[in-house]
């Protein structure tokens, strides 16, 4: 089945202790993002990447990191996590970096910092 | 002042009802312009593309306006199942701003029997 994986899917930490959520797709999608969404704001993009070893800062990048080793994998980083971080986190992928291919989510991760 | 702009509802319909939302964007030079969807608690699907032209597809209705940046979603013989809340996405094709996606903040709808 063609989709978006990402665990955990709830996380409780405390601030200053480094999580990683993952996220992995299985469609070869070339595109892949990260966005958080929070009451009121919508969905904001953290970072994106369009291609393998290729990131880029989305609207919100600060107090996060990404990497892009492999073309299936996306994980998001927070070195140190502080409790504005507290939010529903959706990764995402796209055929291709031409944003007019759907994207597809995943379940998203709920994470709350205390 | 944020790149995409819609009208946050709450849109509180009977079943049967015609319902419109649009969504104005801020950038001139944005090329793609989607509708997805959210259920409560869950991630965004995509319902529609917006061509230039406009383009239907059952009861749902895409519309993109370029002079006056604006695109709207046209709901007809609501059901029960239509609530949801409906995000306008507007993105780039070319240029520094390349692969970046711009979400809505959603307009949410509720159809009642």
């Amino acid at each position: 089945e063609a989709q978006v994986t990402q665990n955990p899917r709830y996380l409780i930490t405390v601030t200053g202790k480094k999580l990683t959520v993952t996220c992995s797709q299985n469609m070869n999608h070339e595109y892949m993002s990260w966005y958080r969404q929070d009451p009121g704001l919508g969905l904001r993009q953290i970072y994106y990447s369009m291609n393998v070893e290729v990131t880029d800062k989305g609207d919100v990048p600060e107090g996060y990191k990404v990497s892009r080793k492999e073309k299936r994998n996306f994980p998001l980083i927070l070195e140190s996590p502080s409790p504005n971080q507290t939010s529903l986190y959706f990764c995402a992928s796209s055929l291709s970096y031409r944003a007019t291919y759907e994207q597809y989510f995943g379940p998203g991760t709920r994470l709350t910092v205390t | 002042r944020k790149e995409v702009e819609q009208d946050p509802g709450p849109f509180n319909v009977p079943e049967g009802a015609t319902v419109a939302f649009n969504c104005t964007y801020s950038n001139s030079a944005s090329q793609s312009f989607f509708w997805y969807r959210q259920d409560c608690r869950k991630e965004p699907k995509l319902l529609m593309s917006v061509y230039s032209s406009g383009n239907e597809d059952g009861r749902f209705t895409a519309q993109l306006n370029r002079a006056s940046q604006y695109i709207s979603l046209l709901i007809r013989d609501s059901k029960l199942s239509d609530s949801a809340t409906y995000l306008c996405v507007v993105s780039d094709d070319r240029g520094s701003t390349l692969g970046r996606l711009y979400f809505g903040r959603g307009t949410q709808l509720t159809v009642w029997p």
